[in-house]
């Protein structure tokens, strides 16, 4: 199985709602990602868990929290969002930490009103 | 911070055409990997290179990475209509922590 699949595939979200993203994966990969993509521009880097523990936080902010519960499951926890937050938002993940290909998954089409 | 930097940012190519498209960072990258998406898609991966002057071919795809693992290339010949999308470059460098940058992609539009 060579998928990273991602649920929902789309979600409309107030600012007060609370909502989260799955990700999930079963290439046996150790390394997972969590991109934002806003339209017409490339994937920008916001966590990455590597053997399930948090390695990297690009200064994201609070309302998004990450939760790796085991090997093959990425969550990205939402509350309290801003109407700039509506974006995709792709899973990816990879072999390992030093950043060879990675594997990206369909993405969330976020929307937040 | 490191930067890679793609040019053009957008190609128009008649069917049938051969077009280049490249990518250039300011700092040495580990390796270089290119990646297409397409509209309303997510980026798939094509191909890594990790050798200086590394030349991998894919069908009507011929990749390059330069001598000084500072620059790469991506020539495609004989565009077809499935080549539409976005084509991304992106590289982990150690410089910027052996995170792995993208490039602003060249959006390529085929003109049947």
């Amino acid at each position: 199985d060579t998928e990273v699949t991602q649920t929902p595939k789309h979600l409309v979200m107030g600012m007060t709602n609370k909502k989260s993203l799955k990700c999930e994966q079963h290439m046996g990969h150790r390394a997972m990602y969590w991109y934002k993509q806003k339209a017409k521009k490339p994937p920008e880097l916001m966590f990455v868990y590597s053997y399930e523990k948090l390695s990297i936080n690009e200064s994201v902010p609070s309302r998004f929290s990450p939760e790796c519960p085991n090997s093959s499951l990425l969550n990205l926890h939402l509350h309290a969002l801003q109407p700039e937050d509506s974006a995709l938002y792709l899973c990816a993940s990879g072999r390992a930490w030093d950043y060879n290909e990675q594997f990206f998954g369909p993405g969330t089409r976020l929307t937040v009103l | 911070g490191q930067q890679v930097m793609q040019i053009p940012q957008y190609q128009h190519v008649q069917e049938g055409e051969d077009f280049t498209t490249y990518c250039n960072s300011s700092t040495t990258l580990s390796n270089i990997q290119w990646y297409k998406q397409r509209p309303g898609g997510h980026p798939v991966f094509l191909i890594q290179l990790v050798k200086s002057g590394e030349v991998k071919k894919q069908k009507r795809l011929t990749f390059q990475f330069g001598e000084a693992k500072k620059n790469s290339s991506l020539h495609i010949t004989a565009t077809q209509t499935t080549d539409v999308g976005t084509y991304f470059c992106a590289g982990p460098s150690k410089a910027a922590g052996n995170k792995l940058t993208f490039g602003g992609g060249t959006r390529v539009l085929v003109k049947p």
